[in-house]
């Protein structure tokens, strides 16, 4: 069974500092998909990374998947209230057609 | 923007009753999914879809559970006789190809008495 980690689970920062969530996991996967969700709502897609060291940036945020493809991180820089969120990682392994979803992290940020 | 829409927001049933929850997946996509999301924990995969079969389901997709393409837009999900267990978000998902990115629709609350 592939596990997908995220830390941390909770995160409360104040607007305009810098913050980093990471997922790992065991297993390597083929691609790895970043969401956001907001309560009673569905995930929302933010990026999709797929070659080892690949980096991605959407505008504050940037996402790194690991070399070995077995772990990710999101970076966002100058967080706003904005970001408040659930973020989720969710890795394909290649072989089926199914996503794995991380354990979230909830990320707060007040002014 | 394409995106995925589901049908109801929110459906209350009791035990034993059958619900069928519905999606319309982004119209050029080809594979299609269920997942479902109890409160306060993970997003779990439940079924998923290509060319008029199930191509892989997980444990929590027993007999209970099924899946059709009715028509050319819409795809659905029945469970036959709900459990309380059952209470959860349920969400339909569709992608382009196998390993493409995955669109989520906004999910079925669905509340078992």
């Amino acid at each position: 069974t592939q596990l997908l980690e995220q830390s941390p689970q909770f995160l409360s920062i104040q607007e305009g500092e810098n913050l980093t969530v990471y997922c790992n996991s065991s297993s390597v996967f083929s691609s790895l998909q970043w969401y956001r969700q907001e309560p009673g709502e569905g995930p929302v897609l933010l990026v999709t990374v797929v070659t080892g060291g690949e980096v991605k940036k959407l505008k504050r945020l940037t996402f790194q998947f690991g070399d070995a493809r077995k772990d990710s991180s999101l970076h966002i820089t100058a967080a706003q209230t904005g970001d408040t969120g659930l973020y989720l990682c969710a890795g394909d392994p290649g072989t089926a057609s199914k996503l794995t979803f991380g354990t979230g992290t909830r990320l707060q940020v007040t002014l | 923007e394409p995106e995925v829409t589901q049908t109801p927001s929110h459906q209350v049933t009791q035990m034993g009753q059958e619900v069928i929850l519905r999606c319309v997946p982004i119209s050029n996509h080809l594979y299609f999914y269920w997942y479902r999301q109890i409160l306060g924990q993970k997003v779990e995969f439940l079924v998923s879809f290509y060319n008029n079969e199930i191509s892989e389901k997980s444990e929590i997709f027993d007999d209970q559970f099924s899946v059709e393409r009715p028509d050319g837009s819409n795809f659905t999900l029945k469970i036959r006789s709900t459990k309380l267990e059952d209470s959860a978000m349920y969400f339909c998902a569709s992608s382009a190809r196998l390993g493409s990115e995955q669109y989520f629709g906004p999910g079925t609350r669905l509340t078992v008495t």
